[in-house]
């Protein structure tokens, strides 16, 4: 199993339109949890952050169980500049200073118009 | 906040020469560094970390080596390029007592 697992996509939605992601993880004990977007042939730029139940920054909702291991990113009336690749990301700390990023495979999403 | 730089933007190299990447980061220090790999059309591969000078740990094994010789400088270096080493080379940093990760603008290797 998978340590981070992403809606295969691609979803392909047009603009206005809600779209949601979901994501599971393997690691109980993980202890915060971000998404990052990449646009094509660019560098993942971190999105959100999601450390308790939940963050909203404007359009976009991201929501943590950490009993199911479960985490979710909304996009509400969606731009055609939404239009990337959205990677579910899960920290792992370990002793001695130490965090690991474990990245899903990521789910793109394509907004036409 | 912090500004990673990468060179070179780009590259290519044919097969069994050197390789030195550079990744230098501004505004913040002591921060943990990383170097991770992306294959087209695939995801992030972390190759190796750093959480100060001279310290670094490797996930994966393979012909590549990674050097820290100044507290916001890391170095990814190769004596001789395989085709499969071609990609996308993303450093990162995330600064001390936090959790978030910055990437670099990244370098795309070509080994011809």
């Amino acid at each position: 199993r998978k340590e981070v697992e992403q809606d295969p996509g691609p979803f392909n939605v047009p603009e206005g339109a809600t779209v949601a992601f979901n994501c599971t993880y393997s690691n109980s004990a993980s202890q915060s949890f971000f998404w990052y977007r990449q646009d094509c042939r660019k560098e993942p730029k971190l999105l959100m952050s999601v450390y308790s139940s939940g963050n909203e920054d404007g359009r976009f909702t991201a929501q943590l169980n950490r009993a199911s291991q479960y985490i979710s990113l909304l996009i509400r009336d969606s731009k055609l500049s939404d239009s990337a690749t959205y990677l579910c990301v899960v920290l792992d700390v370990f002793s001695g200073g130490y965090n690991k990023l474990i990245f899903g495979a990521g789910t793109r999403l394509a907004v036409h118009p | 906040s912090q500004t990673i730089h990468q060179w070179p933007a780009t590259l290519v190299q044919p097969v069994g020469s050197p390789l030195s990447l550079e990744c230098t980061v501004e505004g913040t220090s002591n921060p943990n560094l990383y170097w991770y790999r992306q294959a087209a059309g695939r995801g992030l591969q972390l190759l190796f970390y750093s959480v100060g000078i001279g310290q670094i740990s490797s996930e994966v094994p393979q012909n590549l080596s990674a050097s820290r010789p100044q507290d916001r400088q890391f170095i990814l270096s190769s004596k001789k390029l395989l085709l499969s080493d071609s990609g996308f080379y993303l450093c990162a940093s995330t600064p001390r007592r936090t959790y978030e990760q910055y990437f670099g603008p990244g370098t795309r290797l070509t080994v011809t």
